[in-house]
């Protein structure tokens, strides 16, 4: 069964850092495109970034370029979203998702998210 | 970069009723086009994939069409277990982006 479970969600203040993490399990991790995808409060979804089943690739929403940073460990079938100089405007809560194999297209499953408030 | 409108906003049916939810893409996206339903509190999951795919395990009451830039979600028989907000969703590949629509909000009449 796949799972996705995301910690790392807290109360921080704006221009602060947070590291954001997501254990998988349940499939061959290493074989997988990665997504964090985040939800403000009561607002709809919106794609954050991806990283390549090896980390060579990497992709941001222009919203947060430059402020975060995707990585993954895939010893430890980990995701990661590295997150500075936060804003009011990056308060959501944050799911990590996966990708299907071999594409870069849809989020077929997702951990339950992690609440980041900024403030 | 391509926007989604997704219409109605927010939508109220009864059980049995068929409910149409509509998506336009800002240019043509052929049928890079997902559907997903969150239900309160979970997260989002998804139901069809390039337009009109169903993914596995999902009932067949749920479908999908469309091409280019217009693009239909429908349930042919609302269940009261449908209560949830719909969401498209596109991709490109070069680069990767992938944009929502607004969410469709569906409530039993």
């Amino acid at each position: 069964e796949v799972q996705l479970v995301e910690s790392g969600g807290v109360v921080v203040q704006p221009g602060g850092s947070l590291r954001l993490s997501c254990a998988a399990s349940g499939f061959s991790f290493d074989d997988y495109t990665m997504h964090w995808v985040r939800q403000a409060p009561g607002k709809g979804l919106e794609w954050v970034s991806l990283i390549s089943w090896n980390g060579g690739s990497t992709y941001y929403a222009d919203s947060v370029q430059g402020r975060f940073t995707i990585s993954r460990d895939n010893s430890k079938t980990s995701l990661y979203l590295q997150m500075h100089s936060l804003r009011t405007e990056d308060t959501a809560l944050y799911y990590c998702a996966k990708d299907i194999r071999g594409g870069n297209s849809r989020f077929d499953y997702w951990g339950q998210g992690t609440l980041v408030t900024v403030s | 970069d391509i926007q989604m409108t997704q219409s109605p906003s927010s939508l109220s049916a009864s059980v049995g009723d068929r409910v149409t939810i509509t998506c336009q893409a800002s240019q043509d996206i052929s049928n890079y086009l997902n559907w997903y339903q969150q239900k309160p509190g979970k997260a989002p999951k998804l139901l069809i994939y390039d337009a009109s795919n169903l993914e596995t395990g999902v009932p067949s009451r749920f479908s999908g069409s469309g091409s280019g830039t217009d693009f239909t979600f429908t349930i042919s028989s609302l269940q009261a277990e449908d209560i949830a907000t719909y969401y498209c969703q596109q991709y490109e590949n070069l680069p990767p982006m992938y944009t929502f629509g607004q969410g469709t909000k569906l409530e039993i009449k």
